[in-house]
């Protein structure tokens, strides 16, 4: 099955920096890249998604890309803000479907102000 | 519109009990799915039900069930709770139609300790 690895565990930056989150995939049949963040006593909320047929997509201060030759695709948060301190979590579909979707371990985003 | 409504919020059950959590997914969206969130094993996901039919299923013991109603609404049952069964159970639904790339949308979840 779709196995999915994402780094770093912690991240701390400050106000301001941009943070990069990296995320690899096992499955070449993947077609469908979300990320979500959670904050503390939530669920996860979905901030960002790619799709295999596109290599980057950007959403204000958030973009994702993605490499399908090296199957590998990045969460990218510029001018970061305090509110942006959360979990991050990358995600797969595989060759099933999105509903059934293999998560990364996850990412403590901290935003120093 | 009306996000994804899980309850309760927090159980606590017994070990060798069972238990049974409900999801409301977003009006329309016909695809409801399972996982769950521990601090050891992250999110995994559980199963997946489309009008009433579970579509796939995780890799989880047979103690873990789920169904789906006409109206969308899904529960999950937990037969004979063990201690490592204490989790964020969390639904996320999604309008399921032929294009498998539809967004997922996350309920709040449901916290169960097993004690």
């Amino acid at each position: 099955g779709e196995n999915v690895e994402q780094h770093p565990s912690t991240l701390s930056v400050q106000e301001g920096d941009s943070a990069v989150i990296k995320c690899t995939y096992s499955d070449s049949a993947s077609n469908y890249f979300p990320w979500y963040k959670q904050e503390l006593g939530k669920g996860p909320q979905l901030i960002i998604d790619i799709r295999s047929n596109v290599g980057e997509k950007k959403d204000q201060r958030i973009a994702v890309t993605l490499n399908k030759t090296a199957k590998h695709f990045s969460l990218h948060i510029t001018e970061t803000q305090p509110e942006d301190s959360a979990v991050y979590f990358c995600a797969a579909s595989g060759s099933g479907s999105a509903r059934q979707l293999t998560f990364g371990s996850g990412t403590q985003l901290t935003v120093l102000p | 519109k009306a996000g994804v409504t899980q309850t309760p919020r927090y159980l606590i059950k017994t070990r060798g009990q069972q238990v049974t959590l409900s999801c409301s997914p977003i009006s329309g969206h016909r695809s409801v799915s399972w996982y769950q969130q521990t601090p050891g094993q992250g999110l995994q996901f559980l199963f997946e039900y489309f009008s009433e039919t579970q579509r796939n299923k995780g890799n989880f013991p047979g103690r873990f069930s789920g169904r789906q109603f006409s109206n969308s609404r899904s529960e999950m049952n937990v037969s004979t709770l063990e201690l490592g069964d204490s989790a964020l159970y969390l639904c996320a639904s999604s309008r399921g139609q032929t294009d498998p790339n539809t967004e997922a949308f996350f309920g709040q979840g449901t916290r169960l300790t097993v004690v």
